[in-house]
């Protein structure tokens, strides 16, 4: 099983900063890593699949790179509406799809 | 545009069996496969289950195997996951989503809650 690991848990940025979260899979899952945001009491949301593609409707402010072991997100002006936790998962090598920890962006 | 509507969560004792259902509107639900994703409560995801668009491919999670089923209706166009001997460890919200393509989570359901507690 390829086991996500996420950092840093919770990251404080100020509206309008850039945040930068970082997403490490144990062996190489290649490009084959999405992101999502959840926000409290809603379900999760597609924003990147393939690393570095974004979903239908995401904004430009949020992009992914990386590839193999090493994944960033970035979202880079920090809007009020993007306060929540994202997650990274592998879906390269499964069963089992593996998701990270999560980090939780909060507002600084 | 796509609806996924959870139902079939509530209250129940640990060595009981519950089944949720999954809903689904909007898209051509016989040529997707579809997942449960379940979170206890304050923590992170953990996917449960896959099953093929036609039903003839089912994977687990080595937490619920053997305990847990899935399956699909595509004339009903509703998903269901049948679980059995429930223990403390699976409470959570389970969702329901459709994959888009090779693992990749395209959509979510609102989720349903399922509480094990005697």
């Amino acid at each position: 099983e390829i086991v996500m690991t996420q950092s840093p848990a919770t990251l404080s940025v100020s509206p309008g900063e850039r945040a930068t979260l970082s997403c490490r899979a144990s062996q190489s899952v290649s490009s084959d890593l999405a992101w999502y945001q959840q926000k409290p009491g809603q379900a999760p949301r597609l924003l990147i699949y393939g690393a570095s593609t974004r979903a239908t409707g995401i904004p430009a402010r949020f992009s992914g790179s990386g590839s193999g072991t090493e994944f960033t997100l970035t979202i880079s002006s920090l809007q009020s509406e993007d306060f929540a936790v994202y997650y990274c998962q592998q879906c390269n090598n499964w069963p089992p799809l593996t998701f990270g920890g999560g980090t939780k962006v909060e507002i600084k | 545009q796509v609806q996924l509507v959870e139902s079939g969560g509530g209250v129940v004792q640990p060595g009981r069996s519950l089944r949720v259902s999954c809903a689904a509107s909007g898209f051509t639900f016989s040529s997707h496969g579809m997942h449960w994703v379940r979170q206890a409560p304050g923590k992170g995801l953990e996917w449960v289950a896959v099953i093929s668009y036609d039903g003839s491919n089912k994977y687990y999670a080595d937490s619920v195997k053997g305990r847990f089923t899935i399956s699909r209706d595509n004339s009903k166009n509703t998903m269901y996951m049948q679980m059995n001997s429930l223990r403390a460890e699976d409470t959570a919200v389970y969702y329901c989503a459709k994959d888009g393509g090779s693992g990749i989570i395209e959509y979510w359901g609102q989720g349903t809650l399922v509480t094990v507690s005697s």
